[in-house]
């Protein structure tokens, strides 16, 4: 079965500090991969996506992600946190075998303290 | 360009009630996708339609429906309430059927059923 792990319910950062949320994906194929930001009482916000091509991928807000195949690893990172950044982070991958569908993590809360 | 627009915020209902639910999808977008997020959980695909029509479906119960109107706005039904439909249901438009082409999602409407 296709499936996202997200491994911490929480991570803990103080500003300014690097930061790494992490995500493993079990799909037959290549992945399509997303990460996505909540904030209370807001819809989800898209970050970046991996499709195809260079491993680390640049997105919003100036957050990445490094995808490893070998690992099936997708983590979410940012050279220094802001506070601003605290949040709900989900990791997603697309269906396989029902191409409009995204299977998403259970989620990663991300507090930032000043 | 105006994102997605969903109706209402919050609502309260009484288990074996029904409740309609809406959203306006993003300018231009022509596909529509509903998903449920329990608490502490990422969100569940529930169903997508495109066209006006049912492109595909999560395990979901039969008394979860939807419709699409030729404004691509949409609307997700759900009969005979039970607690356990308590959650946040988001609503995500997309300009083609595929998932890796990115949804934007709407802020969520909250459905407490006691």
């Amino acid at each position: 079965a296709q499936s996202v792990a997200q491994p911490e319910d929480q991570v803990n950062v103080a500003e300014g500090n690097p930061l790494t949320v992490k995500c493993t994906y079990s799909v037959s194929g290549n992945p399509y991969l997303f990460w996505y930001v909540q904030y209370p009482n807001r819809g989800l916000q898209f970050l970046l996506k991996y499709i195809t091509g260079d491993n680390l991928v640049k997105g919003s807000y100036g957050f990445e992600a490094e995808f490893n195949k070998s690992q099936t690893s997708f983590h979410l990172k940012k050279p220094s946190a802001l506070v601003s950044d605290s949040a709900l982070y989900f990791c997603a991958v697309r269906d396989m075998d029902s191409s409009y569908k995204l299977i998403f993590g259970s989620g990663t809360r991300l507090l930032v303290r000043p | 360009e105006t994102g997605v627009t969903q109706s209402p915020t919050h609502l309260i209902k009484t288990r074996g009630q029904q409740v309609t639910l809406r959203c306006s999808s993003q300018s231009g977008h022509n596909t529509v996708s509903w998903y449920q997020q329990a608490l502490g959980q990422g969100p569940q695909f529930i169903f997508q339609y495109y066209r006006e029509e049912e492109n595909g479906r999560g395990n979901f119960p039969p008394r979860f429906s939807g419709l699409q109107f030729p404004n691509y706005s949409s609307e997700l039904n759900v009969n005979a309430l039970e607690l356990d439909d308590s959650a946040l249901y988001l609503c995500a438009s997309s300009l083609a059927l595929a998932a890796s082409y990115g949804y934007t999602f709407g802020s969520g409407t909250r459905l407490t059923v006691v």
